[in-house]
């Protein structure tokens, strides 16, 4: 049964960088058939993509246009786990984020916990 | 303002059959399958449905996704007052390159 795993701090500065942790059990980071995700979910924004890392053959990495220059998304193949940074946040951010799995078939069918993260002084 | 657009708010009474709308373009719901998940309060989405009218398993067959063009629907019979919760569609947009949702609907059961 494959499982999302969530860690990283709930609160960040604005300015500062919000850093997320998402380990995967049951499946691999370097699945050849799998895209592993981050979507964050707010009041005013609703569900957002943001990106997504996925290996065919080699690393390729897919950003949404809206944070595109702030944010970046890298495999951890030694601990089997993906990260997600966003630099310079603002209030804007403040959101749950989520990470999640595109399997084989094409959905987005398997997601983290979600962590709630507060961008205030 | 989502991509792809939903009806705000929908509702029922127990037993009622309800359907839910996704309005979308040629480059996402046109051109790619639609997603459909359910939101309940303090909990990760859940995918109710895939591949436009496939169900996961576990999933009860009360869920049903259709989709014709560029819009989709979720249909939900024998609505139970556990179904109140918010339910969003999402496609791959191959314009953006990402995934797309709409603004969620929230459903009531009265």
């Amino acid at each position: 049964q494959v499982q999302l795993q969530q860690s990283g701090p709930g609160l960040v500065k604005p300015s500062q960088t919000l850093s997320l942790t998402c380990a995967i059990s049951g499946d691999s980071v370097s699945s050849n058939s799998a895209a592993w995700n981050w979507i964050r979910q707010s009041p005013s924004r609703g569900l957002e993509w943001l990106g997504r890392t996925y290996y065919r053959s080699k690393w390729y990495n897919n950003y949404a246009v809206s944070v595109k220059s702030r944010i970046s998304i890298n495999p951890d193949t030694s601990k089997n786990q993906f990260s997600l940074q966003l630099k310079s946040v603002t209030p804007e951010d403040t959101a749950v984020y989520y990470c999640a799995r595109v399997g084989a078939g094409g959905a987005l069918d398997i997601w983290g916990q979600g962590t709630k993260v507060t961008v205030s002084p | 303002q989502s991509v792809l657009t939903q009806p705000p708010s929908a509702s029922g009474t127990s037993g009622q059959r309800v359907t839910i709308s996704c309005s979308g373009s040629s480059s996402n719901i046109g051109s790619n399958t639609v997603n459909w998940f359910q939101l309940l309060p303090g909990t990760a989405p859940k995918l109710l449905i895939y591949n436009n009218n496939q169900r996961p398993s576990g999933v009860p067959d009360r869920f049903s996704g259709s989709k014709s063009g560029t819009s989709a629907s979720l249909a939900i019979s024998g609505l139970q007052s556990e179904d109140e919760a918010d339910y969003y569609c999402a496609a791959w947009d191959a314009r953006l390159n990402g995934w797309v949702f709409g603004g969620g609907t929230k459903l009531t059961v009265l």
